[in-house]
């Protein structure tokens, strides 16, 4: 069965920008959760999505929203780039939060 | 807020040797998942441990709950090159909804020499 699936893998945005990452679940996963991992902190929980509800937020500030649509598609939106925003974005799918959680490979986003 | 000490931060071992990394919490948890992750590419699940003192295994890993909910280990047995990457453990506290939360070690980076 298919994994989790996170578009696009690579990206290059300025400081200012905005950016959206998407993620597609496993089909029958309704939990979408998204972390950002950064060298220096590691894996930082920052949004958990289910049935198009956002259940539990981690400590970012509010620059980074997301949303869950009806098919449990997700995506992830960060505004005003900075600097520190650089980091792997991961998509994790679950049947429901907590639960074994699937990552997706990633978002890689460098911002210049 | 809650921290999960993993350790150790890495490990650079022989082809065959067998390895073990654990995490502690001050904390108590009611589920313990252990992830590697490749360079370039997501966590991948490998064990997942739901109750205290629980022992699983999966092939040549082995994972245990700790007794008092605040710790686990993972061991590998008889290493081999494709071992190679980092290993986090993470603990989910709370009892599901909005009152879940899930926290990751920091990793364990293992090399294996052939």
């Amino acid at each position: 069965k298919a994994g989790v699936t996170q578009t696009p893998r690579y990206l290059i945005k300025t400081r200012g920008q905005q950016v959206t990452l998407s993620c597609s679940p496993i089909s029958g996963h309704r939990s979408v959760s998204w972390y950002q991992q950064t060298p220096g902190q590691g894996l930082q929980f920052l949004f958990e999505y289910f049935s198009e509800t956002q259940r539990n937020k981690g400590n970012f500030p509010g620059r980074f929203s997301g949303r869950q649509f009806s098919n449990s598609r997700s995506e992830m939106n960060v505004s005003t780039l900075e600097l520190g925003d650089s980091a792997l974005y991961l998509c994790a799918s679950s049947r429901e939060f907590p639960g074994e959680l699937f990552f997706g490979e990633g978002s890689r986003l460098t911002v210049l | 807020g809650q921290q999960l000490n993993q350790s150790p931060q890495s490990m650079f071992i022989q082809e065959g040797e067998d390895v073990s990394m654990n995490c502690t919490s001050s904390s108590i948890f009611n589920t313990w998942l252990w992830y590697k992750q490749d360079p370039g590419e997501g966590p991948v699940l490998l064990i997942a441990l739901y109750k205290a003192g629980e022992l699983t295994s999966n092939g040549r890993l082995t994972a245990q709950f700790g007794i008092t909910r605040k710790d686990s280990f993972l061991n590998i047995s008889a290493s081999i090159p494709s071992d190679v990457g980092i290993y986090f453990c993470a603990g989910q506290s709370g009892s599901g909804g909005s009152n879940y939360k899930l926290t990751f070690g920091k990793g364990t980076l293992l090399t294996v020499n052939p």
